[in-house]
């Protein structure tokens, strides 16, 4: 089946700092990516949906400008966490879909902790 | 989005199989019902998913009622590597641009 891989797994870093999560299709192109973060005890929530070379879309009380996604290619997408306060960490979770009529595969997950 | 309601945890026996039922009485005509599990710390992993037949695949059953208002995930022999948070969820068709919204779900716990 298709694979969906994140980097890093898990991380850690000071508030105040900006951290990059990457998210890859690795046997397929994705025209599309999702980004979900989900917090202790609590369900996927969506943030942001990207389309290969435009402008995610952002869910509503997602800032845009915290939460930068660029997908510049069809096999990679990437989350940044700028300025990152304890209360941005979370498990960020990608979906990567082939096309409009397949249904999407999600990464493992990346543990983010805010210190 | 149609909305899901589920019991927010179940146990069951390993070996024995366990019926994970769903409802969603608004579901509209266009909308699959999907099922998705997610084990702790790990991304979510798709299981199955029908419009209003029943479906089985390696992994489960989906009976779907003839009104389509609820439906049950079966799993046949529970192991112990199945206890997870099951999630069911009504989507449009994959040809939607919409994603999956999940709800709570269902933490399901096999027990030796």
């Amino acid at each position: 089946g298709a694979v969906v891989s994140q980097h890093p797994s898990w991380v850690i870093c000071k508030s105040g700092t900006s951290v990059k999560i990457e998210c890859r299709s690795l046997d397929f192109q994705a025209t599309t990516m999702f980004w979900y973060r989900q917090f202790p005890k609590q369900s996927l929530m969506l943030m942001a949906t990207s389309n290969e070379g435009s402008k995610a879309t952002y869910e509503q009380g997602v800032e845009k400008d915290k939460f930068l996604i660029n997908h510049a290619s069809l096999t990679l997408s990437t989350l940044t966490v700028t300025s990152a306060h304890p209360e941005d960490s979370s498990f960020y979770i990608c979906s990567a879909r082939p096309s409009v009529s397949t249904d999407g595969y999600f990464g493992p997950g990346t543990r983010l902790t805010v210190t | 989005d149609a909305k899901t309601t589920q019991p927010p945890s179940m146990d069951c026996a390993e070996g024995r199989a366990a019926n994970l039922p769903c409802n969603h009485s608004t579901i509209s005509g266009n909308e699959y019902v999907y099922w998705y599990r997610q084990i702790h710390s790990q991304g979510p992993q798709y299981i199955i998913h029908g419009l209003k037949n029943n479906e089985t695949n390696e992994m489960a059953s989906l009976i779907i009622t003839e009104d389509r208002k609820s439906s049950t995930l079966i799993l046949p022999h529970a192991t112990l590597r199945d206890t997870a948070v099951y999630y069911c969820i009504v989507s449009p068709s994959s040809g939607s641009a919409r994603q999956l919204t999940f709800g709570s779900g269902t933490q399901l716990t096999v027990l030796p």
